[in-house]
C-alpha cells in the first residue's frame, strides 16, 4: 500500500504570510506526529495524533503553529504569521497504534520563508 | 524529560568494515523503547532498528545490531560490512512505553562510507 504522503514538497513562502501544509497518512494508522527538522539538526517533535483522543499539543512552539485531523485521515499544520526561523523541513510520520514501535515518516515539505 | 546525545557529528568508514555509531540517554521512565533511524540525502526517516528497555537480548535487524548497555545508557548502533549506500544521517531517538509517547532524537550522525 501507498506510504506516508506530504504535501507540498516544497513552499516557498514570505514573512508574514500563512502556510498550510498537508499530511496523509498510511491508511488504518491511528497514531499522527508531526516534526520539524532545522538544518543540520534532529527532529523536533511538534504535535501528537491518537485516534480520536485530544492531541498532544506540547511541542508547538508559539500559537502561530496549529494542525488539525479529522478522525484517522488527513491532518493539516498551518504556520500563521510565517517568520524566517520557521524555515525547515516539516516531517510527518504515523504508526498503526498508540505503542507501535515503528513510525513510518512522510518525506517532508522543505519551507522557506523569505 | 529525556535526553539523547550523539557526541560524534562525522564518521569515515571504509567499505566492507564494520562502524559504531554512539549514542547515550537520559530518562527518569522505567519503560521505554530506543529506535535509530536513517536518513539519506533524498531526506526520508527510514526505521532501522528498535530496543526495549526490558528486552534482554541486544536486537539484531540484518547488518545493523544495537549495543544496549542499560546501566551506561548508551544505545550504539552497529552497522557491519559497510555499503556505500549507508552513507546518510543517522538519529538515535528514544520514547516512553507508556504516557506521552513522544519520542525524542538526537542531533544525529553523519556517516560517509568510503570505497
Amino acid at each position: 500500500g501507498a506510504g506516508v504522503s506530504q504535501s507540498p514538497s516544497n513552499k516557498v513562502t514570505e514573512k508574514g504570510k500563512d502556510v498550510e501544509l498537508r499530511c496523509d497518512p498510511i491508511s488504518g494508522h491511528t497514531a499522527l506526529y508531526w516534526y520539524r527538522q532545522r538544518l543540520g539538526q534532529g527532529l523536533e517533535f511538534l504535535i501528537y495524533f491518537q485516534g480520536n483522543s485530544a492531541p498532544d499539543k506540547s511541542g508547538l512552539p508559539s500559537d502561530r503553529f496549529s494542525a488539525e485531523r479529522t478522525g484517522e485521515s488527513v491532518s493539516t499544520l498551518t504556520i500563521q504569521r510565517t517568520q524566517q526561523e520557521d524555515s525547515a523541513v516539516y516531517l510527518c510520520a504515523s504508526s498503526d497504534r498508540r505503542g507501535s514501535q515503528t513510525q513510518y515518516f512522510g518525506p517532508g515539505t522543505r519551507l522557506l520563508v523569505l | 524529560a529525556q535526553k539523547i546525545t550523539q557526541t560524534q557529528p562525522g564518521m569515515f568508514v571504509q567499505e566492507k568494515e564494520a562502524v559504531t555509531l554512539d549514542c547515550t540517554y537520559d530518562t527518569s521512565d522505567q519503560s521505554y523503547g530506543l529506535f535509530w533511524y536513517k536518513q539519506p540525502s533524498s531526506g526520508e526517516m527510514i526505521f532501522l532498528i528498535y530496543q526495549g528497555s526490558y528486552d534482554e537480548q541486544n536486537a539484531t535487524e540484518g547488518r545493523y545490531s544495537l549495543n544496549f548497555q542499560k546501566a551506561r545508557k548508551s544505545a550504539n548502533l552497529v552497522i557491519s560490512a559497510s555499503q556505500l549506500g549507508d552513507s546518510a544521517m543517522y538519529f538515535c531517538a528514544m520514547r516512553p512505553s507508556g504516557g506521552s509517547y513522544i519520542p525524542t532524537f538526537g542531533r544525529g550522525t553523519s556517516l560517509i562510507v568510503h570505497p
